[in-house]
């Protein structure tokens, strides 16, 4: 059974930072590109970045760019987002998403908190 | 970036209606390779989002057969034949046929 458990998140200062963790099981996760995405209180969801198998290739979504880095350590099995010089609206619920052949989120953790306030 | 509309934002059904929800884009969703990545997810309350559909009308698996896409291009739709009570929450159709990739902002379904 595919699974994916986000953590890491918790209260942050603006300005501050932070790392999130998603372990995956299940599968053979050096196999499979990972995406990150991110679900506002007032419940939009927002897409912030994939990463290629082997870790070599990420793209941003513009509105996070050059703050969030995504990375992956397939020998853990696991994929990692930093978040820098975090601000109020990065306050949300962050998950980890798994593709499948001819399609992204596939597979979803339950998510991890993310709340950025003084 | 390109922009999903949905409508309506929200749907009343009783069990055993069938049901539509559409999803309008801002340009064509269909790849240089001509897939077309349009995608349907359901979040049921407390849970995160999970697929339903796939590449506008490719049925996940273990995902009921009363779900079922169709469209292309702009227009898609999602097609419930009869209401379940398990199928209240909130639908959202996404697209990663360009970057960056982009959801629309959801259909909530209520059950009468």
């Amino acid at each position: 059974e595919v699974q994916l458990v986000e953590s890491g998140g918790s209260l942050v200062q603006p300005g501050g930072s932070l790392k999130l963790s998603c372990v995956a099981s299940g599968f053979t996760f050096s196999n499979y590109w990972m995406d990150w995405v991110r679900q506002t209180p007032g419940k939009s969801l927002e897409w912030i970045g994939e990463i290629n198998t082997d870790g070599s290739k990420t793209n941003y979504a513009p509105s996070i760019k050059d703050r969030f880095t995504i990375s992956r350590d397939n020998a853990k099995s696991t994929l990692y987002l930093q978040m820098s010089n975090v601000k109020s609206d990065d306050t949300a619920i962050y998950y980890c998403t798994r593709r499948n052949i001819g399609t992204t989120f596939a597979y979803w953790g339950q998510g991890t908190l993310v709340t950025v306030s003084s | 970036d390109v922009v999903l509309t949905q409508t309506p934002p929200t749907l009343s059904a009783t069990i055993g209606q069938s049901v539509s929800i559409s999803c309008r884009s801002s340009q064509s969703l269909l790849h240089s390779n001509g897939n077309t990545y349009l995608n349907w997810l359901l979040q049921r309350p407390g849970q995160p989002p999970q697929l339903l559909i796939y590449l506008v009308s490719r049925l996940e698996s273990g995902v009921p057969n009363r779900f079922s896409g169709s469209g292309s291009g702009t227009d898609f739709t999602l097609k419930i034949s009869g209401v379940e009570a398990e199928d209240l929450g909130v639908y959202y159709c996404v697209q990663s046929t360009h970057a960056p990739l982009t959801f629309g902002s959801g259909t909530k379904l209520e059950i009468k």
